[in-house]
């Protein structure tokens, strides 16, 4: 069965500081992979997605994250940390070839210190 | 604008009462995802309907149930059968292969 595991459901950085979101997941097939954020009482915004190809993967908002099919990993990075992405953040896998199909991660919130 | 739309955002019920939750999209889209959303528990589905007419039960179904008559419309119901209705619900659409889904911008249901 498709998994996806979202490591620390609380991460904390500095304004200016690295991103690392981690997400691994199990699949039998070769996965889809979704990245998307929510901010509070809202609904979810695609920041990127990996469907074939490349294995590093831009999204919006400076947000970057690369497929290691040898991990089972698509952990999300952003080089410089804003206030503005102070959010919770979900790993996704789809069920086939449907990309609305998904099975979500728990989701990791990060907070941005000033 | 093109999105979709649900309705309305805080919704409360007294146990026991059935209620509707609206979906409506104007993308165009053939598939349409209600998912449930608790506090630490991400998303989990609960129906899906790919084509007019024709519905699946997605992996938490129990005590809920859909209609999908109109291409842009999913409505979800949540029966008294339903023993946590207390949730954060979205609802969400996609276009054919290759295309991601976009969600509503949810309906907070509280039951008391």
């Amino acid at each position: 069965a498709q998994s996806v595991t979202q490591l620390g459901s609380h991460v904390s950085v500095s304004e200016g500081a690295l991103v690392l979101l981690r997400c691994n997941y199990s699949s039998s097939v070769p996965p889809y992979l979704f990245w998307y954020v929510q901010y509070p009482n809202q609904g979810l915004q695609l920041l990127l997605k990996y469907t074939t190809g490349a294995t590093l993967v831009k999204g919006i908002n400076g947000f970057e994250a690369e497929f290691k099919k040898s991990e089972t990993s698509f952990h999300l990075t952003k080089p410089s940390a804003h206030m503005s992405d102070a959010a919770e953040y979900f790993c996704a896998v789809s069920r086939g070839g449907s990309q609305g199909n998904l099975i979500f991660g728990k989701g990791t919130k990060l907070s941005v210190k000033p | 604008d093109g999105g979709i739309t649900q309705s309305p955002k805080y919704l409360f019920r007294k146990e026991g009462q059935n209620v509707t939750l609206s979906c409506e999209q104007n993308l165009n889209h053939d598939a349409m995802y209600w998912y449930r959303q608790d506090p630490g528990q991400g998303l989990r589905l609960i129906y899906y309907s790919q084509i007019v007419n024709d519905f699946q039960k997605g992996d938490i179904a129990e005590g809920y149930s859909v209609s999908r008559e109109k291409k842009e419309s999913f409505p979800l119901t949540v029966t008294s059968a339903q023993k946590n209705p207390t949730a954060f619900y979205l609802c969400a659409s996609s276009g054919g292969i290759g295309t991601e889904a976009f969600f509503g911008q949810g309906t907070r249901l509280t039951v008391v």
